[in-house]
């Protein structure tokens, strides 16, 4: 079956370390992206690619990393200087000129 | 930029009607997302207007009015699984920013017996 996934569910890091988040989609999307979500928030954008070996910031991309190697992966780097890492990060992708998103299942991180 | 609201929380009685509204305000506008998420899961696409006027698919219905920035989510005949977050979000039509969605932070909906 075509999707999304996101690996794994649940995620523990020490303070410090540098941890990455996985995104792989099978649906031959060319545009994905992360978000992060904490309690009682919307989605906020962190990075977004369009083709693959190129990406751009989003509105929160401080303390992050990416790449776009593949066209069916987009691994989300979350670095010892995002301030406050513990949060539901969310991959999507869509089609080129196709507005609508479908979500992988989310990564809880927490940082202890 | 843009800037995206929503009431914070509903609660409506199973069966009953439910309207949530999203007001917007932004630079460039192409069109209008409404997804339901579930607590800890991923948002679920349920709606899309382009156009002004009213969509509707089953129980769910939404409307967007261009010239006024606003849209509404109608949830008809709620069911206790209805109990979710509802999220508007907007995109831009701009040739570097297709897909690129502004989300609101979501209208927790509670549904009781």
């Amino acid at each position: 079956d075509g999707g999304i996934t996101q690996s794994p569910k649940y995620l523990f890091r020490k303070e410090g370390q540098n941890v990455t988040l996985s995104c792989e989609q099978n649906l031959n999307h060319d545009a994905m992206y992360w978000y992060r979500q904490d309690p009682g928030q919307g989605l906020r954008l962190i990075y977004y690619s369009q083709i693959v070996n190129d990406f751009q910031k989003g509105d929160i991309a401080e303390g992050y990393s990416v790449s776009r190697e593949k066209k069916e992966s987009f691994p989300l780097t979350v670095t010892s200087a995002q301030k406050n890492p513990t949060a539901f990060y969310l991959c999507a992708s869509n089609r080129a000129g196709n507005n609508e998103q479908f979500f992988g299942p989310g990564t809880r991180l927490t940082v202890l | 930029g843009q800037n995206i609201d929503q009431p914070t929380e509903m609660t409506a009685t199973e069966g009953a009607i439910v309207q949530i509204n999203c007001t917007y305000q932004t630079s460039g506008f192409n069109g209008l997302f409404w997804y339901q998420q579930h607590a800890g899961e991923a948002p679920t696409f349920l709606s899309y207007n382009v156009l002004d006027g009213l969509e509707e698919k089953g129980r769910f219905s939404s409307f967007l009015s261009r010239s006024k920035g606003y849209s509404y989510l109608l949830l008809k005949e709620l069911q206790m699984k209805d109990s979710a977050s509802y999220l508007c979000a907007v995109t831009k039509g701009a040739t570097d920013s297709w897909g690129k969605f502004q989300f609101g932070a979501g209208t927790q909906v509670v549904v009781t017996p």
